[in-house]
């Protein structure tokens, strides 16, 4: 399995500011996913995050408000641009590691206030 | 469109008193189905992944069956340590290896 870190674990921002938040594998993987959980929902896929191509975003989701860098094969980052409160979720990172496990990191908690 | 539901939405259990929780699920073509645990606070843990109808898996108290439209995580005799939401998640036969989850089952054991 794959160990996977992310900082910060929880933060309270105002609208209007972007935080960014880091994710970092302890081993090499080519893909790697960033999800939302909104309070009380379940998982939704943000966008896909391949070593040395652009991100692929999914429906519903656009670079401007969430920009992604993933510079290596252990490390990538998503900022939340422009908060507002709708943006109160739960950030993952996760890893697809082997021919079929996808693991997660343990969150980001992010409250816009 | 895709879609994944769960069943129930929340259940409580008397430790001991197995059950099971239910995903059923459409997609036009199954890569895989994979079943998560996610405690309070945390990020999902991955269970288990099934690839094809009458495949079963198993880890301790939980056990996995796939069928051709959906998937049922059994709980044989389970402890107050197995509380927490069961997340079932599909992902389709194409390259982007997306995960489609459902909404999710709270499950309480009580001892």
């Amino acid at each position: 399995s794959a160990v996977i870190s992310q900082k910060p674990s929880r933060d309270i921002c105002q609208r209007g500011t972007s935080l960014t938040i880091q994710c970092q594998v302890d081993s090499q993987v080519t893909m790697m996913f960033w999800y939302r959980q909104q309070p009380g929902q379940s998982l939704t896929l943000i966008a896909t995050a391949n070593q040395g191509s652009e991100a692929t975003y999914e429906s519903g989701f656009v670079i401007d408000k969430f920009p992604i860098s993933r510079p290596n094969l252990t490390f990538s980052t998503l900022t939340v641009s422009n908060m507002s409160p709708e943006d109160s979720s739960i950030y993952l990172c996760s890893v697809r590691n082997g021919p079929n496990e996808q693991y997660f990191g343990p969150g980001t908690r992010l409250t816009v206030t | 469109e895709d879609q994944v539901t769960q069943s129930p939405e929340a259940l409580r259990l008397q430790e001991g008193e197995s059950s099971s929780l239910n995903c059923s699920y459409t997609v036009s073509g199954l890569r895989g189905l994979f079943w998560y645990r996610q405690d309070p606070g945390k990020g999902p843990e991955f269970l288990f992944t099934l690839y094809s109808a009458g495949e079963e898996k198993e880890k301790e108290r939980l056990k996995a069956t796939l069928t051709k439209k959906e998937s049922f995580l059994h709980i044989t005799a389970p402890k107050p340590e197995d509380s927490a939401t069961y997340l079932c998640a599909v992902q389709e036969k194409d390259s982007s290896y997306k995960l489609i989850f459902g909404s999710g089952t709270r499950l309480l054991v009580r001892p």
